[in-house]
């Protein structure tokens, strides 16, 4: 595998089911994101890990739960989630240095429906 | 805050030159970004720009002027497969901030 992977693709769950999304870098990088990208909105930057430690938490519900555990996988737990939640979700990783952000390589996407 | 504006959509001529304009207000800045994203698919980095001035790479050039907050993507001898959002980016400390995009078609 080369870049940044996702799993699954596609995923349709129910306001009260439980899933998980993967995302998995294999490029070296040293910070990974999740993004929240819905139509017509700019991509919304949900979180962001650099070397496993979260370091931004752009105010999201708590429905939503990310995992780092090392600098190559990142989780994204979803609970209890609504309606309007349902959007294309993207995992990025980037090889940040003395805290500037350099380019992101974004995996493919997880598209979210909420039934 | 944090702010982004890029017109939403634009139409060019295949083999023509088309120029998206960005221009920023965000706290922070060390760089500007473009990134193109077909339908369907996950973005994909084309341009950095950190100094002022305009990096030329193949048919894409990307111009940035720190002190008016501008930037503007550039992109010759369309092509049809150039049909895709070309989304400006800022980065800042440790994350990046971007536009809604702007969505371009090129017909023949």
């Amino acid at each position: 595998e080369t870049g940044v992977t996702q799993t699954p693709r596609h995923l349709v769950m129910g306001m009260t089911n439980k899933k998980s999304l993967k995302c998995e870098q294999h490029l070296g990088h040293n910070a990974m994101y999740w993004y929240k990208q819905s139509a017509k909105k700019p991509l919304e930057l949900m979180f962001v890990y650099n070397f496993k430690e979260q370091t931004e938490n752009n105010s999201v519900p708590s429905r939503f739960s990310p995992e780092c555990p090392n600098s190559s996988h990142l989780f994204l737990h979803l609970h209890t989630l609504q309606p309007e939640d349902s959007a294309l979700y993207l995992c990025a990783s980037s090889q940040n240095r003395a805290s500037a952000t350099y380019e992101q390589y974004f995996g493919p996407g997880t598209r979210l429906t909420v039934t | 805050g944090q702010n982004i504006d890029q017109p939403t959509e634009m139409t060019a001529t295949e083999g023509a030159i088309v120029q998206i304009n960005c221009t920023y207000q965000t706290s922070g800045f060390n760089g500007l970004f473009w990134y193109q994203q077909h339908a369907g698919e996950a973005p994909t980095f084309l341009s950095y720009n950190v100094l002022d001035g305009l990096e030329e790479k193949g048919r894409f050039s990307s111009f940035l002027s720190r002190s008016k907050g501008y930037s503007y993507l550039l992109l010759k001898e369309l092509q049809m497969k150039d049909s895709a959002s070309y989304l400006c980016a800022a980065g800042g400390y440790q994350k990046v901030t971007f536009g809604t995009g702007t969505k371009l078609q090129v017909i023949p």
